[in-house]
């Protein structure tokens, strides 16, 4: 089955600052990826999402882009803010397979004042 | 609220009980997904229902765990004998996928169980 993987597991940056988190896939055939940001106590909430024919997504300071070819995903916070700390989590998963996805194990990402 | 609902949000049961969870998708979304969340990992899928058919289930999914939607709506989780490794956040989305219509999946605020 897919396996993503996900890297930091915790990024601290400094306000206005960038921020990335990497994943990678395992299974070629996924074709939808989607970023969940989770606040503590608060259900997952889709922040961006990229489908496998497009390179690279952009939505305000938030950005998504995709390497089909090594199977690796990143999500580029820009201008980072306090209310941007929280858990992030990638996530794979492939049409026509239910579309149930597989998420990678999270960021913590924490902007400090 | 509009979104996915999940009841109860919080449950304490004591080893070997049955417990039962519900989910209310968002009303016109054919696809209901569970997973289940340990802290400091990333939800792992269980089961989802394509309106009220089942169509998958994680082997994660033990003989102590059944799950209905019996009129493609609303959906129940059951665990039966319930052990301490049970213990999660057990979370509900649902989707609309159609020939032509695959939306996001939208998350309930899940329900945390806890096996004492």
């Amino acid at each position: 089955g897919e396996n993503v993987e996900q890297h930091p597991s915790t990024l601290s940056v400094q306000e206005g600052d960038s921020a990335v988190i990497k994943c990678t896939y395992s299974d070629s055939a996924s074709n939808y990826f989607p970023w969940y940001k989770q606040e503590l106590g608060k259900r997952p909430q889709l922040i961006i999402d990229i489908r496998s024919n497009v390179g690279e997504k952009k939505d305000q300071r938030i950005a998504v882009t995709l390497n089909k070819t090594a199977k690796h995903f990143s999500l580029h916070i820009t201008e980072t803010q306090p209310e941007d700390s929280a858990v992030y989590f990638c996530a794979a998963s492939i049409k026509g397979g239910g579309n149930k996805l597989t998420f990678g194990t999270g960021t913590q990402l924490k902007v400090e004042l | 609220d509009t979104g996915v609902s999940q009841n109860p949000r919080h449950k304490i049961t004591k080893r070997g009980q049955n417990v039962t969870f519900r989910c209310d998708p968002i009303s016109e979304h054919n696809r209901l997904y569970w997973y289940r969340q340990t802290l400091g990992q990333g939800p792992e899928f269980l089961t989802y229902f394509q309106n009220e058919a089942q169509l998958e289930k994680s082997r994660l999914l033990s003989d102590r765990f059944s799950a209905e939607r019996p009129k493609g709506s609303f959906s129940t989780l059951e665990i039966q004998r319930t052990e301490q490794g049970d213990s999660a956040m057990y979370l509900c989305a649902s989707s609309l996928v159609g020939h032509d219509t695959n939306t996001e999946a939208f998350f309930g605020q899940g329900t945390r169980l806890t096996v004492v």
